[in-house]
């Protein structure tokens, strides 16, 4: 299996500002992915990352809002920008690893 | 405009029944289709997945798929309390495998002792 951590947990922040999540896996995936999941709702696949090319991102979401780096093969950070309350809400990264798609314990984010 | 839709619930049924959890998709070239579980403040994990028509088991967890209906459904058997949670139900987006998932919003299902 695949074992994913996120930084922070959860965080509460204020309006205008910018929150940097990170994602670790303990092994090598090409892609890896940034979902959403809003209170009540289900989730949302914000974009995904591969190492060495930009993120590719799903209808809705932009570059501007949710930068994303992936530096190597293990790693990979997602930048809410300009928060919102909207804003509010569970990031997950997520990988596929030998057939089987995996998901981190997810970063809770409260934009006041 | 791709879609998977789930009643939302609460499903609630006694322990020890059956409790059957439906999903309808839009997308007629879908091929896969998982089956998630998502404990109240946790991370979702997969429990089932099904490509092909007819019905998979995998212990307490029966898995039916329905091409030509574009129904997925999820059965557990025997429900035990620790099976309480909210499932959902994933395709693929753009006929692809797994990673670029499209939910639907979940059924919680409640089991009481």
């Amino acid at each position: 299996s695949a074992v994913i951590s996120q930084k922070p947990s959860r965080d509460i922040c204020q309006r205008g500002t910018s929150l940097t999540i990170q994602c670790q896996v303990d092994s090598q995936v090409t892609m890896m992915f940034w979902y959403r999941q809003q209170p009540g709702q289900s989730l949302t696949l914000i974009a995904t990352a591969n190492q060495g090319s930009e993120a590719t991102y799903e209808s809705g979401f932009v570059i501007d809002k949710f930068p994303i780096s992936r530096p190597n093969l293990t790693f990979s950070t997602l930048t809410v920008s300009n928060m919102s309350p909207e804003d509010s809400s569970i990031y997950l990264c997520s990988v596929v690893y030998t057939d089987t798609q995996y998901f981190g314990p997810g970063t809770r984010l409260t934009v006041l | 405009q791709k879609e998977v839709e789930q009643n939302s619930g609460p499903l609630s049924v006694p322990e020890g029944a059956i409790a059957s959890l439906n999903c309808t998709y839009s997308d007629r070239g879908s091929q896969s289709f998982f089956w998630y579980r998502q404990y109240s403040g946790k991370s979702p994990e997969l429990i089932m997945s099904i490509y092909s028509n007819g019905d998979k088991e995998d212990g307490r967890f029966t898995a039916q798929l329905n091409k030509a209906s574009q129904y997925v459904s999820l059965l557990i058997r025997d429900s035990q309390p620790s099976d309480s949670a909210t499932y959902l139900c994933a395709v693929p987006r753009g006929g692809g495998s797994q990673g670029n998932l499209i939910f639907g919003k979940g059924t919680k299902l409640s089991v009481k002792p």
